[in-house]
């Protein structure tokens, strides 16, 4: 069976240091990948999407960044962050060529002080 | 433009009585569906979807969808509701714009059962 890996659970930051986030699929082969943030414990964003090892597509333009490195991993990067860059990060799968319903990780909580 | 839009902030209902939670949706050409449910400080969980075929779905707890073309609706329905339904739920169409990469998520209905 297919699971999704995210780490860390949990992340303070202040304002202005660097950050990377990951995310790790097990179970499947050339998943989608997607990176959401999530504010106020509502409405999702979709920051990034990628399709294929080093094929990334951002939505939102902003001082974040996104790469996939192998097949089944996709990591969130920043140089320097914002207090506007604190949020529940979000990772999900879903498969290609496929109905489309996509699979969500644990979560990150990035508080940025 | 494509859409979903979710009515309702809150819904309210009383443990074992049947609840309802509206979706809305606009896309060009043949919509494809989806609910999700978030409990808190959790990632979201794929409930059921809306393809093709019959029009109401069956998904996971106990939770059916009816897909309504006439009324471009897709609501989550139970029968009988229990307390730890209660979360925060998620309608979402496939983005038919680019490929259907892209999820068009709601802004979120929060659904709270009483006992």
């Amino acid at each position: 069976s297919q699971t999704i890996h995210q780490w860390p659970a949990t992340l303070v930051q202040p304002v202005g240091s660097p950050l990377s986030l990951e995310c790790t699929v097990e179970g499947t082969s050339n998943p989608n990948l997607y990176w959401y943030r999530q504010a106020a414990g509502r409405g999702l964003q979709l920051l990034f999407y990628s399709v294929g090892i080093g094929q990334i597509s951002s939505e939102v333009p902003q001082n974040l960044s996104a790469s996939r490195p192998q097949d089944r991993q996709f990591i969130l990067s920043s140089k320097k962050l914002l207090l506007s860059d604190s949020g529940f990060y979000l990772c999900a799968w879903s498969v290609t060529a496929s109905s489309y319903e996509q699979y969500f990780g644990p979560g990150t909580r990035l508080t940025v002080t | 433009a494509q859409s979903v839009a979710q009515p309702e902030d809150q819904v309210n209902v009383a443990e074992g009585n049947p609840l309802t939670v509206k979706c809305t949706y606009s896309v060009s050409g043949n919509p494809y569906l989806f609910w999700y449910v978030q409990y808190p400080n959790r990632g979201l969980q794929f409930l059921l979807k809306y393809i093709t075929g019959d029009n109401l779905v069956k998904g996971s707890y106990g939770f059916e969808a009816e897909f309504n073309k006439s009324q471009t609706s897709f609501h989550l329905k139970k029968p009988s509701a229990l307390v730890s339904d209660s979360a925060l739920y998620f309608c979402a169409v496939r983005d038919t714009n680019t490929g259907g990469f892209k999820t068009i998520f709601g802004a979120g209905t929060r659904l709270f059962v009483k006992a």
